[in-house]
């Protein structure tokens, strides 16, 4: 079973589109976040949400919209993609939003915008 | 903003040979954890300190911990070539984030 799944694994869309990535988690987890990772390999977090409430919002351009349904959930929203955009985006949850247990990770959505 | 650096950025070993690793941070902190990150793949939690601790051991990994010095090292003892991957710290603080460092790409070969 996987414990943090997204989708898609990959995706490749043009300028000015917009598009969904989706997570999942079935460890029970409180916490979940978005992280993304830049060509080189640098991670840096996005958002984090804490039993469906926004607790993390780093300094992201907000075409990104994260949307979490339940606190299994938390899917991540773009508008109007630019190349810069082109990156790893990596989900991950945590049993409490404390961060005094591990992390996991979902496998990344590669996107690239052309 | 990245919170740790990581020292070296690459190092490549002979099979059965120690790997070290260091991170160092910036903030105070409640743990640092560190991850492995195989080739296209997700992070995986290799271990966590927390900051009352100093030295850690799970199976070939020897995680040390200076909060006065604001660093860590991540040892790998008799390495294999399936340890070849990417190695980063990640530090929580009062905030409760998890901050990646840089990383470290480890290469054992055969």
């Amino acid at each position: 079973d996987t414990a943090v799944s997204q989708t898609p694994k990959y995706l490749v869309t043009q300028m000015g589109n917009d598009k969904s990535i989706k997570c999942e988690q079935n460890l029970g987890h409180d916490t979940m976040y978005w992280y993304k990772q830049d060509s080189k390999k640098f991670l840096k977090i996005m958002f984090s949400y804490n039993n469906k409430e926004l607790i993390i919002n780093e300094t992201v351009p907000n075409r990104f919209s994260p949307k979490s349904p339940d606190k299994a959930h938390l899917n991540l929203h773009i508008n109007s993609l630019e190349l810069g955009d082109s990156a790893v985006y990596f989900c991950a949850s945590s049993r409490t939003e404390a961060m005094n247990t591990e992390a996991f990770f979902g496998q990344g959505t590669r996107l690239t915008v052309v | 903003s990245q919170q740790g650096e990581e020292d070296p950025q690459a190092l490549s070993i002979q099979e059965g040979e120690n790997a070290t690793m260091n991170c160092s941070y910036k903030t105070s902190i409640n743990n640092l954890q560190w991850y492995r990150q195989n080739s296209g793949r997700g992070l995986v939690h290799l271990i966590l300190i927390r900051s009352n601790e100093r030295e850690k051991h799970s199976g070939r990994l020897r995680v040390t911990l200076d909060t006065s010095k604001k660093s860590s090292s991540l040892l790998i003892t008799a390495s294999r070539a399936a340890d070849t991957a990417s190695y980063f710290c990640a530090t929580v603080d009062s905030s409760y984030k998890l901050i990646f460092g840089s990383g470290t790409r480890l290469l054992v070969r055969p």
